[in-house]
């Protein structure tokens, strides 16, 4: 069975106060890993898809990599505003089917 | 805004009711996923429809079952509802069936009392 696991489940940072979120993974026939973050009572908002190790994007502070077993969302400087749930995902092919398994998400919380 | 809209956004309902969720994708999007997010569960993928067509299939319960019109609108009918049914129910629609880029809607909060 396909997993996701997120670490840390929280995170408190002071504004400013550089650090890295981790998702590994355990799937067969990774097609993508996907980065997205959500605010509270709102849908995921997509921020990155990474497809294959060594592979890196970038968005203003946010910086993802990925490996062949998990991916790192580095946030450079970050501001409060910053502050919401980052979610991981893979999707992976399985008997033809395609299937996307979500993390439980990291919550970063930036102080000012 | 992403583009992909969602009605009601709230829903109240008692146990043993069925209720519909709809959903329109972003303009020129075919794929609509349906996912369940609960307090303890985080996001849970149900179901994803391509074009009309039922594509994927994840943790959906027998009770639960979807459908793509052919103006590519989807709706969600969940019958028979229990208390552990609460939830927001995203959908999401990409533009082809490979779902690599999902654009979320904003999500329709159902309480079962």
């Amino acid at each position: 069975e396909d997993q996701v696991t997120q670490s840390p489940e929280a995170l408190r940072l002071q504004e400013g106060e550089s650090s890295s979120l981790n998702c590994s993974y355990t799937v067969s026939g990774l097609r993508g890993l996907f980065w997205y973050r959500q605010d509270p009572g709102k849908g995921p908002e997509f921020l990155f898809t990474l497809y294959s190790a060594g592979e890196e994007k970038e968005k203003e502070r946010l910086k993802a990599t990925l490996t062949k077993k998990e991916s790192f969302l580095h946030i450079t400087a970050p501001k409060p505003e910053d502050s919401a749930t980052y979610l991981c995902a893979v999707q992976a092919e399985t008997g033809g089917y395609q299937k996307v398994t979500f993390g439980i998400g990291t919550k970063l919380q930036v102080i000012p | 805004d992403s583009g992909v809209t969602q009605t009601p956004k709230h829903l109240i309902t008692a146990t043993g009711q069925r209720v519909t969720l709809r959903c329109s994708p972003r303009s020129g999007d075919l794929s609509v996923y349906w996912y369940q997010q609960s307090l303890d569960q985080g996001l849970q993928f149900l179901i994803q429809y391509y074009n009309g067509e039922e594509r994927a299939k994840g943790n959906i319960l027998e009770r639960f079952s979807a459908q793509q019109f052919p103006d590519l609108h989807s709706e969600l009918n969940l019958s028979s509802l229990e208390l552990g049914d609460s939830a927001l129910y995203f959908c999401a629609s990409s533009h082809d069936s490979s779902s690599y880029e999902q654009y979320f809607g904003p999500g329709t909060r159902l309480t079962v009392t």
